[in-house]
């Protein structure tokens, strides 16, 4: 069964800071890898989204990054701001079903 | 840009009381999911369709029943709710492709006492 593991759980920076998130599965065979934003008593927001073909995936000050190989997938965020504040959560794609990280919460502090 | 819509959105039951939560996605998907999310459990497949007329179980299926009867809802029912079905539901669809995205709803936050 595929395993899905995001660390840290929880992540705290200051203000301006670049950062990465970390999300690792087990089973490389995996047709999609998508990262989700949840804000507190929110549903899941679609961040981004990299197909098993493509190594990278930007979306403003954000860039997703996949190694297929080493089940391992980052998220990385520049010049954070307060309002990057939430749980930020990754799954896997392998046919009709989805794998999902419990997340890592962020506080972005001013 | 309605997407994935749940109703309600709150929720409160008495133990043995029943209901149904409804999906509602206006993207024409063929798959669409219930799951729950618990503190510290993540979030947790209950059932799910690939398409309409069809229906299976998840990691958490006891409980629950679902119906698919047009593409576009999804509905979850709790026969006999109990306090460990007390939750927090969403509902996500996605397309046929094996390369698509994922679409979640809001959530309905559900207590039952």
């Amino acid at each position: 069964k595929q395993e899905v593991t995001q660390i840290p759980a929880a992540l705290s920076v200051p203000e301006g800071e670049n950062l990465v998130l970390n999300c690792s599965f087990t089973d490389s065979a995996i047709y999609n890898l998508q990262w989700f934003r949840q804000d507190p008593g929110k549903g899941l927001t679609s961040l981004l989204l990299i197909q098993s073909s493509q190594r990278e995936q930007t979306s403003g000050r954000l860039n997703a990054s996949l190694d297929k190989s080493s089940g391992r997938s980052t998220l990385y965020i520049a010049a954070s701001q307060p309002g990057d504040s939430a749980t930020y959560l990754c799954a896997v794609r392998r046919g009709n079903q989805f794998y999902f990280g419990t997340g890592t919460s962020l506080t972005v502090i001013p | 840009n309605a997407g994935v819509t749940q109703t309600p959105k709150f929720r409160v039951l008495k133990t043995g009381q029943s209901m149904t939560l409804l999906c509602a996605q206006d993207m024409n998907h063929e798959y669409m999911y219930w799951y729950r999310q618990d503190p510290g459990m993540g979030l947790r497949l209950i059932h799910y369709s690939v398409g309409e007329g069809t229906t299976a179980k998840g990691e958490v299926p006891d409980g629950y029943n679902v119906s698919r009867l047009k593409k576009q809802n999804f509905l979850l029912g709790l026969e006999s709710a109990a306090p460990s079905q007390t939750s927090v539901y969403f509902c996500a669809s996605s397309n046929g492709a094996f390369t698509g995205e994922l679409f979640f709803g809001e959530g309905s936050r559900l207590t039952v006492l």
